[in-house]
């Protein structure tokens, strides 16, 4: 079975600062995933995604993603934080046996301070 | 502009009553989706149609039932049955190479 974990429910980070948001995965084969974040009483929106080829994926509003095989890990990073930057972040693996089914993790909620 | 619609975005509804809700997309996509988000369990799959006239039970389907008659809409409907809908939903759409889902904007439904 696939699924998708966030070990943290919250990450306070100063604006100015790396922000790293940690997700790991467990999946069958050859894993799809993404990040989407969430502003409050909003829909999701898609930041960036990891199908194949450079470990390193860029993204949208500054984020990028790395994917490590061996540790089975997609962290989320923004080297400089703003405090627009707070928000719920998903992480999420694609569902090997239908294509396109997500499975995301719990959410963390990043909080930016001033 | 392309993107999905949800509506209503607020709805109340009394124990007892069933309610639907809508979902319309126009970026031609041919699988839709319907999740439940609660606070700190992330999203939670209801129902998904690959197709028009076809949809498969997701992981929490007990209680809502869907149709897709066209392939822009998929409505949603929270019957008397399911027992604890208060929640935000949310409705998304893919295409067919199967990457990134669209989301729309979300329907918090309430049960008072």
């Amino acid at each position: 079975a696939q699924s998708v974990a966030q070990p943290e429910d919250q990450v306070n980070v100063a604006e100015g600062n790396p922000l790293t948001v940690k997700c790991t995965y467990s999946v069958s084969g050859n894993p799809y995933l993404f990040w989407y974040v969430q502003y409050p009483n909003r829909g999701l929106q898609f930041l960036l995604k990891y199908i194949t080829g450079d470990n390193l994926v860029k993204g949208s509003y500054g984020f990028e993603a790395e994917f490590n095989k061996s540790q089975t890990s997609f962290h989320l990073k923004k080297p400089s934080a703003l405090v627009s930057d707070s928000a719920l972040y998903f992480c999420a693996v694609r569902v090997t046996d239908s294509w396109g089914k997500l499975q995301f993790g719990a959410g963390t909620q990043v909080v930016v301070t001033p | 502009d392309g993107g999905i619609t949800q509506s209503p975005k607020y709805l109340f509804r009394k124990e007892g009553q069933n309610v639907t809700l809508s979902c319309e997309q126009n970026l031609n996509h041919d699988a839709m989706y319907w999740y439940r988000q609660d606070p700190g369990q992330g999203l939670r799959l209801i129902y998904y149609s690959q197709i028009v006239n076809d949809f498969q039970k997701g992981d929490i389907a007990e209680g809502y039932s869907v149709s897709r008659e066209k392939k822009e809409s998929f409505p949603l409907t929270v019957t008397s049955a399911q027992k604890n809908p208060t929640a935000f939903y949310l409705c998304a759409s893919s295409p067919p190479n199967g990457g990134e889902l669209f989301f729309g904007e979300g329907s918090r439904l309430t049960v008072l």
